[in-house]
């Protein structure tokens, strides 16, 4: 079993809405939570990163949210545009100790129409 | 900063044939990861290196793939032979500094292989 799961797998939404993807996760202890976009036919590039201390984290129009005592994260897309249109993966990494291992999720793919 | 170069972009190989991807990593950068990314999925690591070393191959499956890392910099990962569910992208990243807490980890563009 996963031990990083997002919802939903996919969604469609009209350009300019606002859409939030869910991420919960089993991984414990862990040293950050990450989301990644990877847009098609390209290498996931990183978004946010939060540690466990952290409540929220924001890059532009994206905002992560994280709850580590219901190990829940959040990452929120505000006025989307055509090129949010991508991949959003979850990410969680290992303590320090174990050499920056991480754990990904399956991705929620994000499609926004005109 | 040039980031993570990987090659090639695309591949297509009969089952039974081998294959080979490279990578270059960020200049400096002294972990290297392979991963793979089967559609609809994340990415699973498959073998890590710190500078030349290997620290984690635990997902690599050691009868058909391998990898190294010459001189510590460019990494190949091979595939000899291939089996239809290898088809996939295989990634490469690197990152710079190993056990902190923000180890930011940078992807190359990924090889997307088709076995027929």
């Amino acid at each position: 079993k996963n031990q990083v799961e997002q919802s939903p797998q996919s969604l469609i939404i009209l350009e300019g809405k606002n859409c939030t993807l869910q991420c919960n996760y089993t991984v414990s202890p862990f040293s950050n939570l990450r989301w990644y976009k990877q847009d098609t036919g390209r290498g996931p590039v990183s978004l946010t990163i939060m540690t466990f201390s952290e409540n929220t984290k924001s890059n532009g129009r994206y905002t992560a949210t994280l709850d580590a005592d219901t190990k829940q994260s959040s990452l929120h897309i505000t006025a989307s545009q055509l090129s949010d249109s991508a991949s959003y993966i979850c990410v969680v990494s290992f303590p320090a100790d174990s050499w920056g291992k991480l754990q990904f999720g399956a991705g929620t793919q994000v499609v926004v129409t005109p | 900063e040039a980031g993570v170069a990987q090659s090639p972009r695309y591949k297509i190989i009969e089952k039974r044939q081998s294959v080979a991807f490279w990578c270059n990593p960020i200049s400096g950068h002294a972990t290297l990861y392979w991963y793979q990314q089967i559609l609809g999925q994340g990415p699973k690591l498959l073998i890590q290196f710190q500078n030349n070393g290997v620290v984690d191959d635990s997902q690599l499956p050691k009868d058909r793939f391998s990898a190294e890392r010459l001189k510590g910099v460019d990494s190949t990962l091979k595939i000899q032979p291939a089996k239809l569910e290898d088809s996939a992208v295989y990634l490469c990243a690197s990152s710079g500094r190993p056990g902190q807490a923000y180890n930011e980890q940078f992807f190359g563009p990924g090889t997307r292989l088709t076995v027929l």
